[in-house]
């Protein structure tokens, strides 16, 4: 599976947009990208995935650029309750049953 | 709330004892998997059950066990405790059972372990 690189921190001004990037530049054709997040020591909450194109849900968008090669995650109003560890994870078939967590990036959130 | 529960929220324990973690998956999900999450290593996949049966291993210790019940509940048993099995140890589930990179894992609140 493709690794991931990511910011180790990023400060986001509250109710701004926070755009989280991570590069995977050897992601394969069939890998998709995953973002968690974990609030302070709580377990791990889901945000979105994506493949090709993007994606939005109700928290967050993911952008994963052309050739596929890197992402960002936006969190398009901040608030305080953001301030959390954001961890890009790129699952194929190589490791399917589990997730393979990274340092993440740490997002604080200010007022 | 993600539905998957996690049973005891803290534990704390002497070196040489066992004890049990429990974890309930959220409401239709046959796949539970067990990660460890400590300060030096991070969050790394221990084990994965479906269905009742053993899926899928990673970085487990062989003190360490899990089982999944009938109700599809599962148990994390670690015995013999050293210090460094303190941590925070998080279940996770999914519906199916191959954990396919398709497959959204979703993960309950975690049990601290402090062992003194």
């Amino acid at each position: 599976d493709a690794k991931t690189t990511q910011p180790t921190s990023m400060d986001c001004a509250e109710g701004r947009a926070a755009n989280l990037p991570c590069n995977h530049s050897t992601i394969s054709g069939n890998e998709y990208v995953y973002w968690y997040r974990q609030i302070h020591s709580q377990g791990p909450q889901y945000i979105i995935h994506g493949l090709k194109n993007n994606e939005t849900n109700e928290m967050a968008s993911l952008i994963i650029t052309e050739d596929r090669k890197s992402s960002t995650l936006i969190l398009p109003h901040a608030t305080l309750r953001d301030t959390a560890v954001y961890y890009c994870i790129v699952r194929g078939l190589m490791s399917g049953n589990k997730l393979v967590f990274g340092a993440g990036t740490i997002l604080r959130v200010k007022s | 709330d993600s539905g998957v529960t996690q049973t005891p929220k803290h534990l704390i324990t002497a070196t040489g004892q066992r004890v049990t973690l429990r974890c309930s998956p959220r409401s239709g999900d046959l796949s539970v998997y067990w990660y460890q999450q400590s300060l030096d290593q991070g969050l790394q996949f221990l084990i994965q059950y479906y269905n009742g049966e053993e899926r899928a291993k990673g970085n487990i210790l062989e003190r360490f066990s899990a089982q999944q019940f009938p109700d599809l509940h599962s148990e994390l048993n670690l015995s013999s405790l050293e210090l460094g099995d303190s941590a925070l140890y998080f279940c996770a589930s999914s519906v199916g059972a191959s954990g396919s990179h398709q497959e959204t894992q979703y993960f309950g609140p975690g049990t601290r372990l402090l062992v003194l």
